[in-house]
């Protein structure tokens, strides 16, 4: 009964590679996100999606290309993957887009090597 | 250019003391403000949310207040436990978009 789920927990791999993380929720929700909190602990946000409209595009690398395909599942795609990437990757939803309460899945580590 | 800051990385304190923490912000007008518990390896969980026009939220043990004249929030843990032992992490909500601060970890001992 995960409310938020990320596959996979752990993600490593070579500089250069492409390589996808996929998020679910089965809240119900209409507004999913992709937050990057790196070695400092900043939790920034990335992206968002209200029923699979993209909302909110931060200043992101256009290398991070993520895809609702419905509004249950928000996934995020990179390419050409770079050190720097090495994160932790936080999917998140909430009820409707304005809704304050979001609620986070497990996270998807990253490491580019 | 916005600023968010919490007190300090890291507080120790006793088992049953009360824990105070603090979030200061700098260029925002927040319409809410939320904090959340983070453990280790695991996602943020949201604790409390409190709004531009309300001055004190309690839940149980936890007491948040926010001064939009001072541009703070403190954020309480009475009677305090190891069990509380997290990474609080506190949070702006402003245009749709939650902006988070560094948080702080709190160590209770025992």
């Amino acid at each position: 009964d995960t409310a938020v789920s990320q596959t996979p927990k752990y993600l490593v791999t070579q500089m250069g590679n492409d390589k996808s993380i996929k998020c679910e929720q089965n809240l119900g929700h209409d507004t999913m996100y992709w937050y990057k909190q790196d070695s400092k602990k900043f939790l920034k946000i990335m992206f968002s999606y209200n029923n699979k409209e993209l909302i909110i595009n931060e200043t992101v690398p256009n290398r991070f290309s993520p895809k609702s395909p419905d509004k249950a599942h928000l996934n995020l795609h990179i390419n050409s993957l770079e050190l720097g990437d090495s994160a932790v990757y936080f999917c998140a939803s909430s009820q409707r887009t304005g809704h304050e309460t979001q609620y986070f899945g497990p996270g998807t580590r990253l490491l580019v090597l | 250019s916005q600023k968010i800051e919490q007190n300090s990385e890291a507080l120790n304190i006793q088992e049953g003391k009360t824990a105070t923490l603090t979030c200061n912000y700098t260029n925002y007008s927040p319409a809410y403000l939320q904090w959340y518990r983070q453990d280790p390896g695991r996602g943020p969980v949201f604790l409390l949310l409190i709004r531009e026009n309300e001055k004190e939220k309690r839940k149980e043990r936890l007491k948040v207040t926010f001064d939009t004249t001072l541009k703070q929030s403190l954020f309480h843990i009475t009677a305090s436990q190891p069990a509380d032992s997290a990474t609080y992490l506190c949070a702006l909500g402003l245009d749709y978009k939650l902006s988070f601060g560094a948080g702080t970890t709190v160590t209770v001992r025992a």
